[in-house]
């Protein structure tokens, strides 16, 4: 079954940093531009970044520039995404959402993990 | 404030037809494919539509997407129950070199 589960999610005092996971299974993660799309509590999606196949090409929005970096390990079939400097506003479930070739969308979400900033 | 504008709500008897708004501008839109989300409660976002008006295989041919300019629009026929969710549309922005979201629209079917 083609899956993505993110991990790493919980509880941080402002100013302080977590490292979330996201694991892919059943297919090959190489492949793929993933992203990492956020949702705060009662609020609407917001994209975070994303990460081109080989990690050479990265993009993020404003707000997490500079504290945020995306990153991934193609032989664990993993990515990453660290959080530094966190602040309230950061408070959401966090999905990473692979993009599909051919402009086909993010076609693959996982569950999503939380992250509370208080 | 989100870069693509969706009304917040919508709603639609079972058998109507609805549709949801996007606007967007020259930067995404206007330049970009769109895509459609649908994101039933407690549960992580599916896609529904992608190149404007594609549907992944399993979407129902009820969704149906358009572009015009820097506009587009999703259409659900024949509402189900089980429509009942929030939609969110998505284009990538030049501007910003990176996805931009609608602010979403929850639709209830009455």
């Amino acid at each position: 079954e083609v899956q993505l589960v993110e991990s790493g999610g919980g509880l941080v005092q402002p100013g302080g940093s977590l490292r979330l996971s996201c694991a892919a299974s059943g297919f090959t993660l190489r492949s793929y531009w993933i992203s990492w799309v956020r949702q705060a509590p009662g609020k609407g999606l917001e994209w975070v970044a994303n990460i081109k196949q080989d990690g050479s090409e990265k993009n993020y929005v404003e707000s997490v520039k500079g504290r945020f970096t995306i990153s991934r390990d193609n032989a664990k079939n993993s990515m990453y995404l660290q959080m530094n400097s966190l602040r309230v506003e950061d408070t959401a479930v966090y999905y990473c959402a692979r993009e599909a070739p051919e402009s086909s969308g993010m076609d693959v979400w996982g569950q999503g993990t939380t992250v509370t900033v208080s | 404030q989100s870069v693509l504008t969706q009304p917040p709500s919508a709603s639609g008897t079972p058998g109507q037809r609805v549709t949801i708004s996007c606007s967007g501008s020259s930067s995404n839109i206007g330049r970009y494919f769109v895509y459609w989300y649908q994101q039933l409660p407690g549960t992580a976002p599916k896609l529904l539509i992608y190149r404007n008006n594609q549907r992944p295989s399993g979407v129902p041919d009820r969704f149906s997407g358009s572009k015009s300019g820097t506009s587009a629009s999703l259409a659900i026929s024949g509402l189900r129950s089980e429509d009942e969710a929030d939609y969110y549309c998505a284009a990538w922005d030049d501007s910003l070199s990176g996805w931009v979201f609608g602010g979403g629209t929850k639709l209830t079917v009455l």
